[in-house]
C-alpha cells in the first residue's frame, strides 16, 4: 500500500477538465513540496509539475497543480487523448526520510 | 541535450549481485543530487535511493537498506548502484532520475530505464 493515496482510475472526454488528487499526511505532503509525473508504460515517466504547482519548460499550461494541507492535485484542462497515461504524484518524507509516491491513477480518455 | 543512460541490468538468481550504472551528459552533473526509481512488474513507481552531490548525503528505502549501495563518480558524469542479496521482489524496471535541486522539489529528468528480473 503507497503513502500517498490516489485514485487508481479517472476518465473524461475530450475537451473536458480532469483533476487527480493525492493524499497524505503532514510528514510529507504537509510539510513538503509535491510533483506529478505522467508515464506511459515502457517508457521513461516525465515531471508535469514540480514545487507543487511549477511546470518545467515545454510542459503545457494544460496542466496544473496545487496543495492544500496535506492533500494536492493535478488539474488537467482540454482533454486529449494522447493524455491517456498512468499519473503519479510524489513528496517527500520527514519521517521516512525518502521520496513516496502514490499508487497512481490511470486516466482514460472515453 | 540532456541525457541519462541506465545499463546492467540483466537476469540474477536470488542472493546474487548486480551493479547498475547510469551515464549523465548534457549538464553539470557534480552540481545534481541524484536518484534510483524503480518500477516491479505490474506496480506504481517506487523511490529506491538518493545522492546527493559531491556525496554528502545519502538516503535510501527501507526495502533496500543494507543492501543497496548508490554512489557517483562525478569525474565520469556517473551513477551507480550496488545491488546485493537480491530477492525476487527486487525484479523491476530501474530508472536513473535526477533531482531538481533537491529531490524534495520533484525528478526532471529520467533514463529510459534498465531491467533487472531476480530468479531461479
Amino acid at each position: 500500500q503507497s503513502v500517498l493515496t490516489q485514485p487508481p482510475s479517472a476518465s473524461g472526454t475530450p475537451g473536458q477538465r480532469v483533476t487527480i488528487s493525492c493524499s497524505g499526511r503532514r510528514s510529507n505532503i504537509g510539510s513538503n513540496f509535491v510533483s506529478w509525473y505522467r508515464h506511459f508504460p515502457g517508457a521513461a515517466p516525465k515531471l508535469l509539475i514540480y514545487s507543487n504547482n511549477q511546470r518545467p519548460p515545454g510542459v503545457p499550461d494544460r496542466f496544473s497543480g496545487s496543495k492544500s494541507g496535506t492533500s494536492a492535485s493535478l488539474a488537467i484542462s482540454g482533454l486529449q487523448s494522447e493524455d491517456e497515461a498512468h499519473y503519479y504524484c510524489a513528496a517527500w518524507d520527514d519521517s521516512l526520510n525518502g521520496v513516496v509516491f502514490g499508487g497512481g491513477t490511470k486516466l482514460t480518455v472515453l | 541535450e540532456v541525457r541519462l543512460v541506465e545499463s546492467g541490468g540483466g537476469l540474477v538468481k536470488p542472493g546474487g549481485s548486480l551493479r547498475l550504472s547510469c551515464a549523465a551528459s548534457g549538464f553539470s552533473f557534480s552540481s545534481y543530487s541524484m536518484n534510483w526509481v524503480r518500477q516491479a512488474p505490474g506496480k506504481g513507481l517506487e523511490w529506491v535511493s538518493t545522492i546527493s552531490g559531491s556525496s554528502n548525503y545519502i538516503f535510501d528505502a527501507e526495502s533496500v537498506k543494507g543492501r543497496f549501495t548508490i554512489s557517483r563518480d562525478d569525474a565520469k558524469s556517473s551513477l551507480y548502484l550496488q545491488m546485493d542479496s537480491l530477492r525476487a521482489d527486487d525484479t523491476a524496471v530501474y530508472f536513473c532520475t535526477r533531482a531538481v535541486i533537491t529531490v524534495t522539489k520533484g525528478m526532471d529528468v529520467w533514463g529510459q530505464g534498465t531491467k533487472v528480473t531476480v530468479s531461479s
